[in-house]
């Protein structure tokens, strides 16, 4: 069966610290995958996905970036913090469009 | 554009009383929905889905109907359980992009 996984589960960082998030999934080959960011008590907002190695689609400019550096494994970086950065992210992964997307436990970054 | 939309929250209901959520949406083409499920401080598990006109989903006694004539696919349940305390996204894929377009969630609060 196929598993999603996140670490950190929380992070604090000061501003203008750097972030790297990682999210790796296993028991699948090719999958597609997306980074969610959810303010707190909002929706989904839909930074970026990606459908191969060093494919990265943006859906939302701003000071984070994504890379793909292995089939399985999407990362979300920036190398200056803000404090609208701080929300609770999720990954999420989909055999295809047009399938379901299974989502991580999510990562809690505050930034203070 | 493609998009949805979920009736504002919170709801707050007795246990055992009948729940509605609604959703409506709009899409060019022939969309699959789905409804997820976040319970506080992790990510979004998959309720159940609908892949054409007239499909009904159902999981743990929630269902939903895909309605292409009003464009509508409203959760419901019989008899709701304080476990059923949750916020609830409603989701649409329009098939020919690799992304979701998620409603803004409805929480629901069910007291004993």
């Amino acid at each position: 069966s196929q598993t999603i996984h996140q670490w950190p589960a929380t992070l604090v960082q000061p501003v203008g610290s750097p972030l790297s998030l990682e999210c790796t999934v296993e028991g699948t080959s090719n999958p597609n995958l997306y980074w969610y960011r959810q303010a707190a008590g909002r929706g989904l907002q839909l930074l970026f996905y990606s459908v191969g190695i060093g494919q990265i689609s943006s859906e939302v400019p701003q000071n984070l970036s994504a890379s793909r550096p292995q089939d399985r494994q999407f990362i979300l970086s920036s190398k200056k913090l803000l404090l609208s950065d701080s929300g609770f992210y999720l990954c999420a992964w989909s055999p295809d469009r047009g399938h379901e997307q299974y989502f991580g436990p999510g990562t809690r970054l505050t930034v203070t | 554009g493609d998009s949805v939309t979920q009736m504002e929250g919170p709801v707050t209901l007795s246990e055992e009383a009948f729940l509605t959520i609604n959703c409506t949406y709009t899409a060019t083409g022939y969309p699959s929905l789905f409804w997820y499920v976040q319970y506080p401080g992790e990510g979004l598990q998959l309720l159940l889905k609908a892949t054409k006109a007239d499909d009904k989903g159902s999981n743990k006694g929630f269902e939903a109907t895909y309605r292409k004539e009003t464009t509508s696919f409203h959760l419901e349940k019989g008899s709701v359980q304080v476990s059923d305390s949750a916020v609830y996204f409603c989701a649409l894929d329009p098939g020919n992009f690799n992304k979701f377009y998620f409603g803004s969630g409805t929480k629901l609060n069910v007291k004993p």
